[in-house]
């Protein structure tokens, strides 16, 4: 089996703070994924990638980069953290595009004071 | 505009009830279908996944679920429900190799 490996798990900034999320996965896969879960809203789909150096927008891509650099990471720029701001990031990966099942990282929760 | 809508926010049932979970999309064509489970304190886990076939799709830990074209429905169903069932439930739909849309999520809880 292989894992998801989000880092940090925790991440408290400042407000227009520009802050950074890494996602690893060692199943080899292509595709990678990055939502937003906020309570009551679900998950929110802010970029995913096909491939390395590929990047696609979701629904929720206003304020954020994403960067693809290598097939087993894929990284999540908040560009200018909210004030009172506080949401889980989800990486996910899977084989083929939307097809496949995905496979979830523990999430990263960040807040912003 | 396509959409994935869990009606129930959340759910309660009494250990050894049954259980359905609702899930309706708008989409155009026959999207693939999935129902992820989230335990509390771990990552999201796949329940099961339908596209094509037995309307009725079986899932780990008995779960089920049933996919209606007509009522643009993909409902998740268990007979029986035990304490450790008590999760966040989410309905994920995925079309034209575009990547997964998910609902708002259901949180059942189920008394002993």
């Amino acid at each position: 089996g292989g894992i998801i490996t989000q880092t940090p798990k925790f991440l408290i900034g400042q407000e227009g703070q520009k802050l950074t999320l890494k996602c690893q996965q060692n199943f080899n896969h292509d595709t990678m994924y990055w939502y937003r879960q906020d309570s009551g809203k679900g998950l929110r789909l802010i970029y995913y990638s096909i491939t390395e150096n590929d990047l696609q927008k979701g629904d929720l891509s206003e304020g954020y980069d994403a960067s693809r650099e290598k097939k087993s990471s894929f990284s999540l720029t908040v560009t200018s953290a909210q004030k009172n701001e506080m949401a889980v990031f989800l990486c996910a990966s899977s084989n083929g595009q939307g097809t496949g099942q995905l496979y979830f990282g523990e999430g990263s929760k960040l807040t912003v004071l | 505009a396509q959409s994935v809508t869990q009606p129930d926010a959340r759910v309660t049932v009494s250990e050894g009830a049954s259980l359905q979970l609702r899930c309706k999309y708008s989409y155009s064509a026959t999207p693939y279908l999935f129902w992820y489970v989230q335990y509390p304190r771990q990552g999201l886990q796949l329940l099961l996944k339908y596209y094509s076939g037995d309307p009725v799709v079986q899932g780990v830990n008995g779960f089920e679920a049933e996919f209606s074209k007509s009522n643009s429905s993909f409902h998740l169903r268990k007979a029986s429900v035990h304490w450790s069932d008590s999760a966040v439930y989410f309905c994920a739909v995925s079309e034209n190799n575009n990547a997964p849309r998910f609902g708002a999520g259901t949180k059942l809880t189920v008394k002993p």
